[in-house]
């Protein structure tokens, strides 16, 4: 089954800094790689979303890239605000199947003002 | 808005109880999943289902079962509590072939 690796774990930055999250997926079929923001006692939310036949998305202050060769997608917010501070989760889906994700193992963000 | 609705956000029950949890979504999503979530381990799927009366079995089935006798509504059950099952349940929420899934509030459960 597809395996789903995300770093790092935690990330601490200051105010308007810019955060990076990272995640690598062994199962090259997989075509849909959701990102979810989890804010302290919430359920996660879809915050930004890449299909396979793209290499980059961007939304307002947040951005997703896919290298498909690589197998990797990384997550960028700038101008980094405290309302970010979250957990981040990413996924991956796998194809032409069950197309139920599978997650990476999150990572906490957190931005000081 | 879609809005997924976890019966309880904090439970406490005694080892060997019998356990439930409720999920209700409003939105006529075909998809429902529960899923488990600990520090270090992210959210690992324990069930899901595509259509009333049917499940899978999730990554952690072990020691749950669940029950779908209406689209609309999920349900966890853990047979015989253990301690080893305190943590955070989420349910979630999806239409046709996986897109956006969305998500309970939680229910925090602890086993004492």
């Amino acid at each position: 089954g597809e395996n789903v690796e995300q770093h790092p774990s935690t990330l601490s930055v200051q105010e308007g800094d810019s955060a990076v999250i990272k995640c690598t997926y062994s199962d090259s079929a997989s075509n849909y790689f959701p990102w979810y923001k989890q804010e302290l006692g919430k359920g996660p939310q879809l915050i930004i979303d890449i299909r396979s036949n793209v290499g980059e998305k961007k939304d307002q202050r947040i951005a997703v890239t896919l290298n498909k060769t690589a197998k990797h997608f990384s997550l960028h917010i700038t101008e980094t605000q405290p309302e970010d501070s979250a957990v981040y989760f990413c996924a991956a889906s796998l194809k032409g199947g069950s197309y139920i994700p599978t997650f990476g193992r999150g990572t906490s963000l957190i931005v000081h003002p | 808005d879609v809005k997924v609705t976890q019966s309880s956000r904090y439970l406490v029950k005694r080892t060997g109880e019998k356990v439930f949890l409720e999920c209700v979504q409003d939105m006529d999503h075909e998809n429902m999943f529960w899923y488990r979530q600990d520090p270090g381990l992210g959210l690992r799927l324990i069930y899901f289902s595509y259509d009333v009366k049917m499940k899978e079995k999730g990554d952690i089935p072990e020691g749950y079962s669940v029950s779908r006798e209406k689209k609309e509504r999920f349900s966890l059950i853990l047979e015989s509590a253990s301690t080893n099952q305190t943590s955070m349940y989420l349910c979630a929420s999806s239409f046709g072939q996986f897109l956006e899934a969305f998500f309970g509030q939680g229910t925090r459960l602890t086993v004492v």
